[in-house]
């Protein structure tokens, strides 16, 4: 089955410091994309960070990293220099590549404390 | 540029009835994939179109269907309305494939009373 776990339904931070958030996949796919999307409370998600699979080295967005470790299937998210509004849901996802359908986890909600 | 656009932003709607949600995409994204959003189930993949035809389906009952025009706008119906339908229905589109990182409207929140 496919499926993606985020293990940490909450979590909270102190503003300016580092926060990573947890995610664990299953697939028996070989070729497929890893995502983190930020859903605020205005409803629309907003893609994060995007990884392929076949590529080894970590995806970087400007404070958001990730660190993918293809054969344990585990892609957290590293969070810099947290800020008030990152505060939102995360929801890591994955697609296939013979596919378009998106698989996501149930989120991690993200509090930052000022 | 225009993100995805949805419209309505919130529905209630009763028992038994039938609704239909549109989306406009991004200008030029062919792509249109629609999701179930409620609190229990998470986010749950429903359908997408590409140029005017499903190329994939999720596991909901035939009540849900879904349709693309030849600019690319999408609509979905839902029939004979349940209260298990209520939940945020969002619509993503991309250029060509999902692979390339959706971009999601605000989404439409249904009600069903």
């Amino acid at each position: 089955a496919q499926t993606v776990t985020q293990s940490q339904p909450e979590m909270s931070v102190q503003e300016a410091e580092t926060v990573t958030l947890s995610c664990t996949y299953d697939t028996s796919e070989s070729d497929y994309y890893l995502f983190w999307y930020k859903q605020p409370p205005s409803r629309q998600m907003i893609l994060v960070i995007r990884q392929e699979a076949y590529k080894q080295q970590n995806a970087t967005e400007n404070r958001f990293s990730v660190n993918f470790q293809k054969a344990a299937k585990s892609f957290s998210l590293k969070i810099s220099d947290s800020q008030l509004g990152d505060a939102a849901m995360y929801f890591c996802a994955y697609i296939v590549n013979r596919d378009d359908k998106i698989i996501f986890g149930k989120g991690t909600r993200l509090h930052i404390l000022p | 540029k225009a993100g995805v656009t949805q419209t309505p932003r919130y529905l209630i709607k009763t028992r038994g009835q039938q609704v239909t949600l549109s989306c406009s995409p991004i200008s030029g994204h062919r792509s249109v994939s629609w999701y179930q959003q409620t609190p229990g189930q998470g986010l749950q993949f429903l359908f997408e179109y590409f140029s005017e035809t499903q190329r994939n389906k999720g596991n909901f009952p035939g009540r849900f269907s879904g349709r693309q025009f030849s600019n690319s706008r999408s609509e979905m119906n839902v029939s004979t309305l349940e209260l298990g339908d209520s939940a945020l229905y969002l619509c993503a589109s991309s250029p060509h494939r999902g692979l390339d990182g959706y971009t999601f409207g605000s989404g439409t929140r249904l009600t069903v009373v």
